[in-house]
């Protein structure tokens, strides 16, 4: 069983559209992240859940919305898509609160925005 | 100021042959983590290796290990008898101590990308 899933590894989409990324993981951790990595491989966070609550959010324009229906799972809806979002996008989690806050990764998703 | 610098964008190894992929950070909180995580081309993110500021012992697991020097602010990770899949990009993460709310964040730094060569 995969640890962290998201849906799906490849979107491809016009200018203008909405689509979402799905994220879920199994490993009963409590909080949820998301991760842009531009074209230069840099990785910036985006936003995490703790318990479905939000807890970090980066300078992300409003146009991003991240959704966390239980603490399993954090979906990212993206409206008016643009060019420059076109990137790939991690979900990630951790047990937040210990020590470590060792985060896994799912496997990215790659929005390439025509 | 870069909070995780990587200054080796890129870099060869002989197979067989150990690397050192450079790592140095920058924070004032007594209380931090360093990881490294492993991209190869297929595009996933793989955690290897974590070295908690309090650690006595410099981390290690199986060929990899992390040369931690607290007062250079640096973490090193080597890596031993390198391997043909061990050609991936690397990267450098710290997490600082807790943020408002008790959360933490993690940075990341640029990244190395090591090939390894027959």
């Amino acid at each position: 069983d995969t640890a962290v899933s998201q849906t799906p590894k490849y979107l491809v989409t016009q200018m203008g559209n909405d689509k979402s990324i799905k994220c879920e993981q199994n490993l009963g951790h409590d909080t949820m992240y998301w991760y842009k990595q531009d074209s230069k491989k840099f990785l910036k966070i985006m936003f995490s859940y703790n318990n479905k609550e939000l807890i970090i959010n980066e300078t992300v324009p409003n146009r991003f919305s991240p959704k966390s229906p239980d603490k399993a799972h954090l979906n990212l809806h993206i409206n008016s898509l643009e060019l420059g979002d076109s990137a790939v996008y991690f979900c990630a989690s951790s047990r937040g609160g210990s020590s470590k806050n060792i985060q896994y990764f799912g496997a990215g998703t790659r929005l390439s925005v025509l | 100021a870069q909070k995780i610098t990587q200054t080796q964008p890129g870099m060869f190894v002989q197979e067989k042959e150990a690397v050192t992929l450079d790592c140095t950070y920058d924070t004032s909180d007594p209380s931090y983590g360093l990881f490294w995580y492993k991209q190869p081309s297929s595009g996933e993110m793989i955690f290897l290796i974590y070295q908690g500021s309090y650690d006595q012992q410099n981390a290690t697991e199986g060929r990899y290990s992390l040369n931690f020097q607290k007062a250079r602010k640096s973490a090193n990770l080597v890596i031993s008898a390198s391997q043909l899949g061990d050609s991936a990009m690397y990267f450098c993460a710290m997490r600082e101590g807790f943020s408002s709310g008790g959360y933490q964040k993690v940075t990341f730094g640029t990244g190395t990308k090591l090939q390894v060569i027959p």
